[in-house]
């Protein structure tokens, strides 16, 4: 069974600082994994995905992340934070291949110190 | 302007009520899915759909009901069997190749439902 950890329910960070959003999966097949971003109120939007091409993908709005088969992790980071980064982050996983469903981990809400 | 339409974006019901939730999407996608989210839980599958006609319970199914009598649409019903329906719903679509690695979801606004 796949599964999700997300450490850090809550993240603070000042503007201009560096984003370090960590996730933690496991799955039985080799996965694929993604970061999605919620703002308040709203539907999710995918950031970015990794679907066993390179290791460090980027995504939108300059995150990336970089998938690490050994720490079993896929952690999204972003150089510099921008208050329009203010949001909740959620990892999920799935083995795809026609299996679809998607396992969520917990979210992380992300809060941007002006 | 192709995408996913939720309605409506706010919902309230009475206890012992049922209620049933739109998602239309235009994007000629195959699969439907709903979701619930509650704060601090993450996002977990209710219903998902692949195809017209067929659908199939997912990890928290009990309390809801699903039709897919239509591809573009997949509506939701909220019954009074479910013990706690107040939360945020969440419906996305995927096309459906299984020749390709993984056919990625698009989610619609939401609809947050709350019990009085």
């Amino acid at each position: 069974a796949q599964s999700v950890t997300q450490l850090g329910s809550h993240v603070s960070v000042s503007e201009g600082a560096l984003v370090l959003l960590r996730c933690n999966y496991s799955s039985s097949v080799p996965p694929y994994l993604f970061w999605y971003v919620q703002y308040p109120n709203q539907g999710l939007q995918l950031l970015l995905k990794y679907t066993s091409a390179a290791t460090l993908v980027k995504g939108i709005n300059g995150f990336e992340a970089e998938f690490k088969k050994s720490e079993t992790s896929f952690h999204l980071t972003k150089p510099s934070a921008h208050m329009s980064d203010a949001a909740e982050y959620f990892c999920a996983v799935t083995e795809g291949f026609g299996n679809e469903k998607l396992t969520f981990g917990t979210g992380t809400r992300l809060t941007i110190i002006p | 302007d192709g995408g996913i339409t939720q309605s409506p974006k706010y919902l309230f019901r009475k206890e012992g009520q049922n209620v049933t939730l739109s998602c239309e999407q235009n994007l000629n996608h195959d699969a439907m899915y709903w979701y619930r989210q509650d704060p601090g839980q993450g996002l977990r599958l209710i219903y998902y759909s692949q195809i017209v006609n067929d659908f199939q319970k997912g990890d928290i199914a009990e309390g809801y009901s699903v039709s897919r009598e239509k591809k573009e649409s997949f509506p939701l019903t909220v019954t009074s069997a479910q013990k706690n329906p107040t939360a945020f719903y969440l419906c996305a679509s995927s096309i459906d190749r299984p020749s390709i690695s993984y056919n990625e979801q698009f989610f619609g606004p939401g609809t947050r439902l709350t019990v009085l």
